[in-house]
């Protein structure tokens, strides 16, 4: 039972637009949530969170929405660059289970020129 | 500024054949974790250690031992590789477990023939 679902394994966008990057979870008990960037061969790092009390957060191009009650949120890049082509994680804490993170299953972002 | 430290990045083992992988993390975490990342699965949870002393299962744990030595450093120790073992290893670490936020190794690569 996936508890972080990301349901496009892989999106496209032109250089300079909004990417969007969706993020669906199950249990309500998740109180914090995170965007991981991942390139090929390499570990993932760390991009963004927002915690559950908040439904927005922003830092440059990056924001993240959240909406509790529809247990949706979003990543959004304004404006996308050739370097942002990766894969991105969402991520959940909190789900009053184990220590650590659930994560989604990743949607590979590539930005065209 | 080495952050977290996994070694050996790249290992081909027969079935049946033991290894242990090898993690260490310089910024004094308290947690640390295993975790395992497959194609279109994502990133699962084998084990974790939220203090030195202590390990707990995560999501995934059959087929695996671990070890927090101290502080500093936590093993992952096949102990008969299996095939279904063949994957990407990654090891994390934490300090502050509210909000989630992991710093990731760059990964070792595991083959079993």
């Amino acid at each position: 039972d996936q508890q972080v679902k990301q349901n496009s394994p892989s999106l496209s966008v032109q250089e300079g637009r909004i990417s969007i990057l969706n993020c669906d979870y199950t249990n309500s008990m998740f109180d914090y949530f995170l965007w991981y960037k991942k390139y090929p061969a390499e570990g993932p790092t760390f991009l963004i969170s927002i915690s559950s009390i908040k439904d927005k957060n922003e830092d440059g191009r990056f924001t993240v929405f959240l909406n509790k009650s529809a247990k949706h949120l979003s990543l959004h890049i304004v404006p996308s660059q050739p370097g942002d082509s990766a894969v991105y994680f969402c991520a959940a804490a909190g789900g009053g289970g184990a220590d650590g993170l659930t994560f989604g299953k990743g949607t590979h972002l590539i930005i065209q020129p | 500024n080495a952050g977290v430290t996994q070694t050996p990045k790249f290992q081909v083992l027969k079935t049946g054949q033991s290894m242990t992988l090898q993690c260490a993390q310089d910024m004094n975490h308290n947690s640390m974790y295993w975790y395992r990342q497959d194609p279109g699965m994502g990133l699962r949870l084998i084990y974790y250690s939220a203090s030195e002393g202590t390990t707990d299962k995560g999501e995934v744990p059959n087929g695996y031992n671990v070890s927090r030595l101290n502080k500093r450093e936590f093993s992952l120790r096949l102990e008969s590789a299996a095939p279904s073992q063949t994957s990407v290893y990654f090891c994390a670490s934490s300090e502050a477990r509210e909000s989630g936020e992991l710093f990731f190794g760059e990964g070792s690569r595991l083959t079993v023939l």
